[in-house]
């Protein structure tokens, strides 16, 4: 796999924006996500991106993708508290299975603070 | 819809016994599912691909006969921690992509955290 990387903590006041970037290496990668893990659960799909999109909206999430800096972005609109969690930026990277692995960065915790 | 069951949450047992974990796939048929290790505060770190009817494909570094994978039908995949010792105690996480889904998304479970005595 290939690295991704992510800075490891944002403090953020509840109801500002949120920007969690992220950094990745491999440029065959189809997809990119982002999941959000809160203490002792799994990760959940917050969003993914094709590739060959600059950016994509889901309701107060928007992704952003600079594809020439391989650099991959998620804001959070109005940020509240249940946001505070982990959220991990991967991507999608081929094998000689028949299937694509992820390669996660390591996690980029936010604290919503009142 | 693509909601991923664990079983159990969380277990504790002695050191040298063996530990089962399911991952379920609820809502959808999954041909390929992983698992996966997760330390405090670390990222995930894939242990092994889980592919119905077939043998499981492991990672570099992970031993096979001491994480058994049995993935027997469409929608249960299990792994068996066998002659669990302390340093075993860990995080699992297992995913799911559904079958014939091109972006090959992965849908993940809630995770069973194991704890070896």
């Amino acid at each position: 796999g290939e690295d991704v990387e992510q800075s490891l903590f944002l403090s953020v006041r509840e109801g500002d924006s949120s920007v969690i970037n992220c950094t990745y290496t491999d440029s065959s990668s189809t997809y990119l996500y982002w999941y959000k893990q809160e203490p002792g659960a799994g990760l959940q799909l917050l969003t993914y991106i094709f590739s060959n999109m600059d950016m994509k909206q889901d309701q107060r999430l928007t992704v952003l993708l600079n594809k020439k800096d391989k650099h991959l972005s998620l804001r959070i609109a109005d940020t509240q508290t249940g946001d505070s969690a982990i959220y991990f930026c991967a991507e999608i990277y081929m094998t000689t299975d028949s299937w694509g692995k992820l390669q996660f960065g390591a996690g980029t915790q936010v604290v919503v603070t009142p | 819809g693509a909601v991923v069951s664990q079983h159990p949450s969380w277990v504790i047992c002695k050191s040298g016994t063996s530990v089962k974990i399911e991952c379920r796939s609820l809502d959808f048929q999954a041909t390929t599912m992983f698992w996966y290790r997760q330390f405090p505060k670390q990222s995930l770190m894939l242990m092994a691909t889980s592919n119905e009817g077939s043998k499981a494909t492991y990672e570099q570094g992970v031993e096979k006969d001491k994480f058994l994978i049995n993935h027997a039908s469409l929608t249960l995949s299990t792994l068996t921690v066998t002659s669990a010792h302390p340093e075993d105690s860990s995080f699992y996480i297992c995913s799911a992509i559904l079958a014939g889904d091109s972006t090959d998304t992965q849908y993940f479970g809630p995770g069973t955290r194991l704890t070896v005595l």
